[in-house]
């Protein structure tokens, strides 16, 4: 079964600066997806940032970047600038291409400091 | 438009109730997933339906029913509760074909069993 790892249970982060959340995965397909999901305290699970595992180019989506090294099953997530309203729950996902079940990290509650 | 609804947002019931979850989609997507949220843990795969017919069941107790009336609707029958099924029960959605990808979340329904 796939599993997917996040080392850093709760992260902080002073406003307008940089962090970045860890996620490493197990799998042995060579085809699938990685998510992240933000999740704030009014708990609506929200799509940070996608990538294919087939795409060599890391995505981007505004002030959220990742950085994605397929041989290391690494999947950082950076957030630059960050603002008041990243605080949240953060989880990384990861599905199969012929699946449709997630499976999810544990999670990184991220504070931001004014 | 990539919005999940669901009704109601917050639900209290006693062991002893029959009451039911409604989750709601019109992006055309035609996979649909329950998910059971404890505080600050990841979702917990409940159920999929495909095309209507569902085809993942996690292992889930008989007191949780769900049905698809259409590819739009789905619900979920909850019957005969304990108190440790209290949780944020979240409603998805994705395409589903050749190549299954992103889910989209609804608000969820937080749901407490006395």
């Amino acid at each position: 079964a796939q599993t997917v790892t996040q080392s850093q249970p709760e992260m902080s982060v002073q406003e307008a600066e940089t962090v970045t959340l860890s996620c490493t995965y197990d799998t042995s397909e060579s085809d699938y997806y990685l998510f992240w999901y933000k999740q704030p305290p009014s708990r609506q699970m929200i799509l940070v940032i996608r990538q294919e595992a087939y795409k060599q180019q890391n995505a981007t989506e505004n002030r959220f970047s990742v950085n994605f090294q397929k041989a290391a099953k690494s999947f950082s997530l950076k957030i630059s600038d960050s603002q008041l309203g990243d605080a949240a729950m953060y989880f990384c996902a990861y599905l199969a291409n012929t699946g449709n079940q997630f499976y999810f990290g544990t999670g990184t509650s991220l504070t931001v400091i004014p | 438009d990539t919005e999940v609804t669901q009704t109601p947002k917050h639900l209290v019931m006693g062991m002893t109730n029959k009451k039911s979850l409604k989750c709601e989609q019109h992006m055309g997507h035609r996979a649909m997933y329950w998910y059971k949220q404890k505080a600050k843990k990841p979702p917990e795969l409940m159920f999929v339906y495909s095309y209507e017919k569902l085809s993942i069941n996690e292992s889930v107790p008989s007191r949780f029913s769900p049905e698809c009336p259409n590819s739009s609707l789905l619900n979920l029958h909850l019957h005969a509760l304990q108190p440790e099924d209290s949780a944020l029960y979240l409603c998805a959605s994705s395409h589903e074909g050749a190549r299954t990808d992103t889910q989209y979340f609804g608000p969820g329904t937080r749901l407490t069993v006395l």
